[in-house]
């Protein structure tokens, strides 16, 4: 398979601070990528897209930040809340074909 | 609209029987995705359907390993003679290809082989 990888197995924030989630992947065929954020027992629940031809895209309390020079994806969120705690995936989708690969996950724990 | 429905959402088998998994997706949508996720991994491809055609599988799915999708609607995966190994997670997700592609998950379906 191909190689997504996290910089940071775990994240400990404060509550109300922001965190950065990095994400590296190998291919630069890849032109979609999703954040995913999964909580304990149950599925992954999608959070923000990014197509390879933007650099940049905004939701509510979060960014992606995406870096094709250096294969590189970031996931922002604002004023980290308790509610966020969980394994955050990054995946990525080949322009060959439809499936995603999945990075091991960074959990994230917000210190109340 | 209700999301991708899966069950059973734990399955408890004895090594070397068989189990099925059904997964019914978001209505309407076209793709369906099968993947397994153990502990303090990431998802892992198995395989997946566009309407009722399997267009893609990984190595990952063994011989013992067989999905359907029969009417194009909800899938069944099942593995036959389980092993130790198998236990796992499985994940179903669909999406509507054509549009931006983005796949949602289900709960998943936890397997103990014991």
């Amino acid at each position: 398979g191909e190689s997504v990888g996290l910089h940071l197995p775990t994240l400990s924030v404060q509550e109300g601070d922001n965190s950065i989630i990095n994400c590296a992947y190998s291919n630069s065929a890849s032109d979609y990528f999703i954040w995913y954020k999964q909580e304990s027992g149950k599925g992954p629940q999608f959070i923000i897209d990014i197509r390879s031809n933007m650099d940049k895209r905004q939701g509510q309390r979060v960014t992606v930040l995406l870096n094709k020079t250096v294969k590189h994806l970031s996931l922002q969120i604002a004023a980290t809340q308790p509610g966020d705690s969980a394994v955050y995936f990054c995946a990525e989708k080949l322009n060959t074909g439809n499936q995603f690969y999945f990075g091991t996950g960074t959990s994230l724990t917000v210190i109340p | 609209d209700t999301g991708v429905s899966q069950n059973p959402r734990h399955k408890i088998t004895k090594r070397g029987q068989n189990v099925t998994f059904r997964c019914d997706p978001i209505s309407e949508h076209n793709r369906l995705y099968w993947y397994r996720q153990t502990l303090g991994q990431g998802p892992e491809f198995l395989t997946y359907f566009q309407n009722e055609a399997q267009l893609e599988k990984s190595r990952l799915l063994s011989d013992r390993f067989s999905a359907e999708r029969p009417k194009g609607s909800f899938s069944t995966l099942e593995i036959q003679r389980t092993e130790q190994g198998d236990s796992a997670m499985y994940l179903c997700a669909s999406s509507l290809a054509g549009t931006s592609n983005t796949i949602y998950f289900g709960e998943g379906s936890w397997l103990t082989v014991v």
